[in-house]
């Protein structure tokens, strides 16, 4: 498919167990950012990746939340020892080029539903 | 604090007449805002945007409104047609080394046949 995906749609954890959510973006995009979406809110930040420079991590909530982009393609968001308050949907965006300018439209994946018990 | 204000949860509209889903924002560094649509169980998709040097931006039936002075922006989608009910995001960006958009919490549109 053309568009950005992520697995598992649906992750379900015990509190205190670790998660990791995948995000392949779209090929040849630079740019992939996390956001994540409690419920009721909007869409909060998480982190950006853009080409090999070091990932912007401003929006990280704890040092529980981590990510990596191997290869500068796909995209691994970890989070170590869950809590309850970390259950929401996490999405995964990516465009061509750098924010800022012409290419600033994100493409989001449908998104990772993460509930911790 | 949020920096990207949806004050209206919801809007519910008659089929063929106009939307207006209303956006706020305190941060003056902002220069580029955009909306998105977001239907249930998929990821929001890209509508619209508007560059701080515009007031307005039109493309078919959705058309943007920026009010620099008010810190306030609208999307109007004329006519409504059922197939845009899903939930409307406004999103805020600082351009040039800055990644992240701040979203505001979504108005849900209904279009009502």
């Amino acid at each position: 498919g053309a568009g950005v995906s992520q697995s598992p749609s649906n992750k379900v954890t015990e509190k205190g167990k670790d998660v990791e959510l995948r995000c392949d973006p779209i090929s040849g995009h630079t740019a992939l950012y996390w956001y994540r979406q409690s419920l009721g809110q909007g869409l909060e930040f998480l982190i950006y990746f853009q080409g090999n420079s070091a990932p912007d991590k401003s929006g990280l909530p704890s040092d529980r939340f981590s990510a990596e982009r191997t290869g500068g393609s796909v995209s691994t968001l970890t989070i170590q020892r869950t809590q309850q308050e970390d259950s929401a949907v996490y999405l995964c965006a990516s465009s061509l080029g750098p924010p800022g300018g012409a290419y600033n439209e994100q493409f989001f994946g449908p998104g990772t539903r993460l509930t911790v018990l | 604090d949020q920096q990207v204000k949806q004050n209206s949860p919801s809007l519910s509209v008659q089929e063929g007449r106009i939307s207006i889903l209303n956006c706020d924002y305190t941060n003056s560094m902002f220069d580029y805002f955009l909306w998105y649509k977001k239907y249930p169980a998929e990821g929001p998709t890209f509508l619209i945007s508007i560059s701080s040097i515009k007031d307005k931006n039109e493309d078919g039936r959705f058309t943007v409104f920026l009010n620099k002075s008010a810190k306030h922006l609208s999307l109007h989608i004329v006519p409504s047609q059922p197939g845009d009910s899903a939930v409307y995001f406004c999103a805020a960006s600082v351009g040039g080394s800055q990644g992240n958009l701040i979203f505001g919490k979504g108005t849900k549109l209904s279009v009502k046949p």
